[in-house]
């Protein structure tokens, strides 16, 4: 079976700070994976999303970045944390385009 | 652009009362449509999807949703809740963009709140 890891759960870093957030599925290979932030009352935001090693598109423009080293390893980097940056970070994968995804256990940020 | 609406931002039902949660969407061909759940800290349940073929859709948990076209809906819906129901709920649509790739818009959720 499928599943999907997300550490660390929970992240409480200064502004400024640098960001590293991983995410790993296991039992699958190429899936297409996606990082989405998730602020109070506001759903889901799409950062990024990758179909394939080293394959990554960027949803909307900020302060975060993501790599795929391998294929079912995504992460999530920043240089310099916001305040901002503070929220609860969702990594998901699905198999084929269309598809349902699966989310991970989320990590929370706080920037303080 | 795709986008999907959650009228209600907090429900409270009673424990064995029916529910309905709403959703509408906007999308320029025919849509993937999920709705998905959320525990407090965790991530997001698939509870159901729409993808073709009959628009009663029946999904884990004892819920189901109706895909409306004409009313560009697909409200989630269960006949007796229960207090383990209490969470939050997202409606989301889905399709190909130009990259080939499934892009899904999340509603901005419902809190569901279920009292004895």
């Amino acid at each position: 079976s499928q599943t999907i890891h997300q550490w660390p759960a929970t992240l409480v870093q200064p502004v400024g700070s640098p960001l590293s957030l991983e995410c790993t599925v296991e039992g699958t290979s190429n899936p297409n994976l996606y990082w989405y932030r998730q602020a109070a009352g506001r759903g889901l935001q799409l950062l990024f999303y990758s179909v394939g090693i080293g394959q990554i598109s960027s949803e909307v423009p900020q302060n975060l970045s993501a790599s795929r080293p391998q294929d079912r390893q995504f992460i999530l980097s920043s240089k310099k944390l916001l305040l901002s940056d503070s929220g609860f970070y969702l990594c998901a994968w699905t198999r084929l385009a269309g598809d349902e995804q699966f989310f991970g256990p989320g990590t929370r940020l706080t920037v303080l | 652009a795709q986008s999907v609406t959650q009228p209600d931002i907090h429900i409270t039902v009673s424990e064995g009362a029916s529910l309905e949660l709403r959703c509408n969407y906007s999308y320029g061909a025919t849509p993937y449509l999920f709705w998905y759940v959320q525990s407090p800290g965790q991530g997001l349940q698939l509870l159901l999807k729409y993808f073709s073929g009959d628009t009663l859709v029946q999904g884990i948990k004892g819920f189901e949703a109706e895909f409306k076209r004409s009313q560009s809906s697909f409200n989630l819906r269960k006949p007796s809740v229960h207090w383990s129901d209490a969470a939050e709920y997202f409606c989301a649509v889905g399709g190909l963009n130009s990259g080939g790739y499934q892009k899904v818009t999340f509603g901005t959720g419902t809190k569901l709140q279920v009292i004895p």
